[in-house]
């Protein structure tokens, strides 16, 4: 079955950390860009972060840019983010998503994202 | 950044309503927009994707349509669990950006 399970949310104070996590099952893990959208209580969706297969490109929306990393680690069929420098603004549920190809022409492909976890609930609050 | 304007933000429909909703796009992103369906508490579901082919799985009465900056995204006839919220989603470039979603509720 194919599966994302995020973990590693909870309450931090303004300016903490944490790291959040994503295992992957079902699917050849490596084989796919894998990204991090999140959604505040009550409001809409948004893109947070992306990463290439072998972890060599990603792409970040700017207001976490220096302040979150994307990584991941093949091996272990795992998606990461570890948020520093947290603000009350970056309270949310935090998903995992499957970044997969659904066909190419022959000029371009078109992507969505098609595998979505749980999601994890980070609240930022002293 | 491409804005993503999504109109109406909310509809009120009975059960076997077509429904249409309507995504712009701040500058044109080819067909490199896809759609998901949110019910509360839930992951968000893919629909739609490449603007027009419908994912895997997903009923027929959905369809989408549109290139360039506008798009459409229909339900021929609304069933009781499509009542949920919609959100469109360009990845014709960084950063990707949603639509701030339309909430379909009943009448």
């Amino acid at each position: 079955e194919v599966q994302l399970v995020e973990s590693g949310g909870g309450l931090v104070q303004p300016g903490g950390s944490l790291r959040l996590s994503c295992a992957v099952s079902g699917f050849t893990f490596s084989s796919y860009w894998m990204s991090w959208v999140r959604q505040a209580p009550g409001k809409g969706l948004e893109w947070v972060a992306t990463i290439k297969q072998d972890g060599s490109e990603k792409y970040y929306v700017d207001s976490v840019k220096g302040r979150f990393t994307i990584s991941r680690d093949n091996a272990k069929n795992s998606l990461y983010l570890q948020m520093n420098s947290l603000r009350a603004e970056d309270t949310a549920v935090y998903y995992c998503a499957r970044d997969w190809i659904g066909y190419c022409s022959s000029t371009s492909c078109y992507d969505a994202f098609d595998i979505w976890g749980q999601g994890t609930m980070v609240t930022v609050s002293s | 950044d491409i804005q993503l304007t999504q109109s109406p933000s909310f509809l009120s429909a009975s059960v076997g309503d077509r429904v249409t909703i309507t995504c712009r796009a701040s500058q044109g992103i080819s067909s490199f927009l896809a759609w998901y369906q949110q019910k509360p508490g839930k992951a968000p579901k893919l629909l739609i994707y490449a603007a027009s082919t419908l994912q895997s799985g997903v009923p027929s009465r959905f369809s989408g349509s549109g290139s360039g900056t506008e798009f459409t995204l229909t339900i021929s006839s609304l069933q009781p669990e499509d009542f949920a919220t919609y959100y469109c989603q360009q990845l014709n470039s960084y950063p990707w950006t949603f639509g701030q979603g339309t909430k379909v509720e009943i009448k």
